[in-house]
């Protein structure tokens, strides 16, 4: 157990639709990474945040955003979905905003959209 | 920018034969370098990591070792287990923008029948 937890688990919904993705990081955790998994972009890192702040963007769509509130969860809203979007979405917590690389991850939240 | 390449998958051994997955990177700079795990149904977890040339990581009967003149950083175990069965993915930090995100490579399938 690495101590992140992401809720749901697995998430089935239509084109054009809304989802939020939630992410609660470890423990003292201030810094919390998004990424992408898909069978043909692999591992793909969409955003960072820290205590609250965002850090660092990656191949992040203007379609989805993220935010991190005062008790350090994060949300990643994904928005006029589409098919191509079907992946799993891992959230990432570490100490600080510099890290050693040791990012401790959740067991992801599946999305799929149909 | 940063970029991680791992040899393709999917890998299927035997139970107790060697075992090398081949990584190279393209960074500017010094990152740290990293193999990260993943079984099924998990999270990714931190298996070894490297932080400057010629440093070996190693956890679990895993090693790699860093090296810059070939840009290179292989995972490599003597005997494999039935229980390496997992996706393995080597990453580097990139510290773009001031801030620090991992950049993983593609992910390699390993299976190991008994």
């Amino acid at each position: 157990d690495s101590g992140v937890t992401q809720t749901p688990k697995h998430l089935i919904t239509a084109t054009g639709q809304r989802v939020t993705l939630r992410c609660s990081p470890r423990s003292g955790d201030l810094s919390v990474y998004w990424y992408q998994q898909s069978l043909d972009q692999g591992l793909q890192f969409l955003i960072q945040y820290y205590n609250g702040e965002e850090r660092a963007k990656g191949n992040i769509l203007e379609r989805f955003s993220a935010q991190q509130f005062p008790d350090l969860h994060s949300e990643l809203n994904l928005s006029s979905l589409e098919l191509g979007d079907s992946a799993l979405y891992f959230c990432a917590s570490s100490e600080g905003s510099v890290n050693t690389g040791e990012l401790f991850f959740g067991e992801g939240s599946r999305l799929t959209v149909l | 920018g940063n970029s991680v390449t791992q040899m393709e998958g999917p890998v299927t051994l035997s139970e107790e034969a060697f075992l090398t997955i081949n990584c190279t990177y393209t960074a500017t700079g010094y990152p740290s370098l990293f193999w990260y795990v993943q079984y099924p149904g998990e999270g990714l977890q931190l298996l070894l990591k490297a932080t400057k040339a010629d440093d070996k990581g190693s956890n679990k009967g895993f090693e790699a070792t860093y090296r810059k003149e070939t840009t290179s950083f292989h995972l490599e175990k003597g005997s494999v287990q039935v229980s390496d069965s997992a996706v393995y993915f080597c990453a580097l930090s990139d510290r773009g923008q001031g801030a620090q995100k991992l950049v993983f490579g593609q992910g390699t399938r390993l299976t190991i029948n008994p």
